[in-house]
């Protein structure tokens, strides 16, 4: 059950697009439709933003979606602002039923 | 309103145990999974356990394995952990969480218990 590979920052400029990768294996990512997202702002808990790696829940942004190709997943967030600045997780499903984290990205809103 | 608030965390020592409750409301307890899902202060995310709204299927992390126990009571909406044998490494802010199915460890949050495990 090792954690799911993501990069520890990412930034970018109000208004613009900024991907964060994923990366697992044929036996969690790439195994299963089942990959979460969650956004954290400090001292908070944790919000599902993404699940099923493409389904939004209800009151989330459209100005989030989510993506997979083989073993990796990745969020996009469009149209950046201000508020989206906080440390984001990736979740997947994995074998024997269990689940795995990412190693969570920090993203600045430059 | 979703609730889910947790309780039992404290200051414990190495080897010792601890119960962790969660009390859940404003939903039909018995339609969701439960999970459990810790973080170490400043740190990534860790799930510990779920299981299914009967607790049909009951699953946990490698790290808790034989150490942990999970469970619930869908009569008085509640969740549970015992943990027993604690090591440093477990110290930590422990989550409940809710989801409609194991595969997503948690569509809303508790605000956490803290546990310390030192000597």
């Amino acid at each position: 059950q090792s954690a799911l590979t993501q990069p520890a920052s990412v930034s970018g400029s109000p208004g613009q697009s900024i991907t964060i990768s994923c990366g697992g294996t044929r036996n969690d990512v790439g195994g299963y439709d089942y990959v979460s997202w969650y956004q954290q702002h400090p001292g908070k808990a944790p919000k599902l933003i993404i699940y099923d790696v493409i389904y939004r829940p209800s009151g989330v942004s459209d100005r989030f979606s989510g993506s997979k190709s083989g073993n990796t997943a990745s969020l996009t967030i469009s149209g950046l602002q201000a508020e989206d600045e906080g440390e984001y997780y990736c979740n997947s499903y994995s074998s024997a039923s269990t689940n795995v984290f990412g190693t969570g990205t920090k993203v600045s809103v430059l | 309103e979703v609730r889910l608030v947790e309780s039992g965390g404290g200051l414990v020592q190495p080897g010792r145990s601890l119960r962790l409750s969660c009390a859940a409301s404003g939903f039909t307890f018995d339609d969701y999974a439960m999970h459990w899902v810790r973080q170490v202060p400043g740190k990534g995310l860790e799930w510990v356990s779920g299981l299914t709204w009967n607790s049909g299927l009951i699953v946990y992390a490698d790290s808790v394995k034989g150490r942990f126990t999970i469970s619930r009571d869908n009569a008085r909406s509640s969740l549970s952990l015992q943990m027993t044998s604690l090591r440093p490494e477990d110290t930590a802010l422990y989550y409940c969480t809710r989801s409609t199915k194991l595969t997503i460890p948690g569509d809303r949050w508790g605000q956490g218990t803290l546990v310390a495990v030192s000597s």
